[in-house]
């Protein structure tokens, strides 16, 4: 199985601060990974595919970027609502795995 | 508008089995994979495994192999997971989760989720 290893578990920001999440996998992936928003008691949300491709709906203050094993999320001026767990997967192959998750809270 | 409803929370004792369901709208149910993720209190996400709704195709998990069965009802649009042999370590919500697909392909990452299925396993 390919593990997913997602860093920090948590961080710290503000309201209007850049926020970077780093995701990277056991061995290569090509660009075949998601991000997702989780908010408390609620399904995650898909926020970008395919490494870099914005879901619909999703704002653009979110981006993905990298390939091969090492990508990252970055949340341009971060907004109240932001503040949630967010998660990578590998959509590779299957078994998909997910990361641990990265936890936005309130600085 | 795509919808995944799932079935209510559900109290179970250890040994029982658990059958959750997912009925879906606004798409052609079809054309598509359904996965099912589960995620225990204060945990991740943990992926048990998909079904290829066209034709009943399914991959599991290795931790969840022997132990769980996922079917779908094609004329009503609802998928299933069957969970037996239920241990305390089960307790999770459990979520049905449509797979992205294009006309062509279907893809691993997921577009819609259900509200999830609360399984509470206590004796």
């Amino acid at each position: 199985d390919i593990q997913m290893t997602q860093t920090p578990s948590s961080v710290s920001a503000s309201v209007g601060d850049r926020v970077t999440i780093t995701c990277r996998a056991s061995r290569g992936i090509s660009s075949w990974l998601a991000w997702y928003q989780q908010k408390p008691g609620k399904a995650p949300n898909l926020l970008i595919y395919a490494a870099s491709s914005l879901q619909s709906g999703v704002p653009s203050r979110f981006s993905g970027s990298g390939s091969g094993t090492d990508f990252t999320l970055t949340i341009n001026s971060l907004q109240p609502e932001d503040f949630a767990t967010y998660y990578c997967q590998q959509a590779y192959s299957f078994p998909v795995t997910f990361g641990g998750g990265t936890k936005v809270e309130i600085k | 508008q795509v919808h995944l409803v799932q079935s209510g929370a559900d109290v179970k004792k250890p040994g029982a089995s658990v059958k959750v369901s997912c009925k879906t709208s606004g798409f052609t149910f079809t054309n598509y994979e359904i996965s099912w993720v589960r995620q225990a209190p204060g945990q991740g996400l943990e992926w048990m495994g998909r079904i290829v709704i066209y034709n009943g195709n399914t991959n599991y998990a290795q931790k969840f192999q022997g132990r769980v069965t996922m079917t779908t009802d094609t004329s009503t649009s609802t998928a299933y997971m069957d969970l037996r042999s239920l241990r305390s370590d089960d307790t999770a919500v459990y979520y049905c989760a449509r797979q992205h697909c294009t006309s062509s392909s279907c893809y691993a990452h997921i577009d819609y989720w259900g509200q999830g299925t609360l399984v509470t396993v206590s004796s």
